[in-house]
């Protein structure tokens, strides 16, 4: 089994529905949660970050983390074509990038 | 200019080849990293430097190593090539003075080993 657990997808949704994206994982030592955007030819970039537990809210994204039921999200409101790319969840027990595990991408369409 | 950029973006070699994918970074960061993606296995870490003299395995080393050139400079070599390198392999860098350790990787190198 591995440690961080991604549905791969495709999906693919209509502009201005909102998406869910979602992880589980089972360490449950990681304490840092984050999300990556990967754009078609692209590397990675991070979107958004959490520490612990809890919501947290950047303009139409919203991240939440569930330590209880080891599972983290990514809502976005709103969607437009320009948010379809992958988005990756990454997780880590400490500080430190190289001790960073990541999700194996969710591949996100949006129709105009 | 993009600040962390890879050469070749795109390479085709044979079973067996030696190759050398390679890195360089404008940020001025003292850490980078090396690597791989595949379908449905998501990123791997192959090698990671923290600086010029400092270089640690990831989780999956085997049949690659790296060089520290510089501290801009940081590159990946497959000894002897096989098939199931083929992958898209991301050159990242990060500081760790800035809070969360943001990475920043680079735009990639496609490889097919044949």
């Amino acid at each position: 089994q591995k440690e961080v657990e991604q549905d791969p997808g495709p999906l693919s949704v209509p502009e201005g529905a909102i998406v869910s994206l979602n992880c589980t994982y089972s360490n449950s030592a990681f304490q840092y949660f984050m999300w990556y955007r990967q754009y078609s030819r692209k590397g990675p970039e991070l979107l958004m970050y959490t520490y612990s537990s809890g919501n947290k809210e950047d303009g139409r994204f919203t991240a939440q983390v569930d330590k209880s039921s080891k599972y983290i999200s990514l809502f976005i409101r709103d969607s437009q074509p320009s948010d379809s790319a992958t988005y990756l969840c990454a997780m880590s027990s400490g500080q430190g990038a190289q001790k960073l595990v990541f999700g194996q991408g969710t591949r996100l369409t949006i129709n105009p | 200019d993009a600040d962390v950029t890879q050469t070749p973006r795109n390479r085709i070699t044979k079973t067996g080849k030696r190759i050398m994918l390679e890195c360089s970074q404008t940020k001025g960061h003292d850490r980078m990293y090396w690597y791989r993606q595949d379908p449905g296995l998501g990123l791997r870490l192959i090698y990671y430097s923290f600086d010029v003299k400092d270089i640690n395995k990831g989780e999956i080393s085997d049949g690659y190593s790296v060089s520290r050139q510089a501290q801009a400079k940081f590159s990946l070599s497959l000894e002897s090539a096989i098939p199931n390198q083929t992958a898209l392999y991301f050159c990242a860098t990060s500081d760790p003075g800035q809070g969360v350790e943001t990475q920043y990787f680079g735009p990639g190198t496609r490889l097919l080993v044949l």
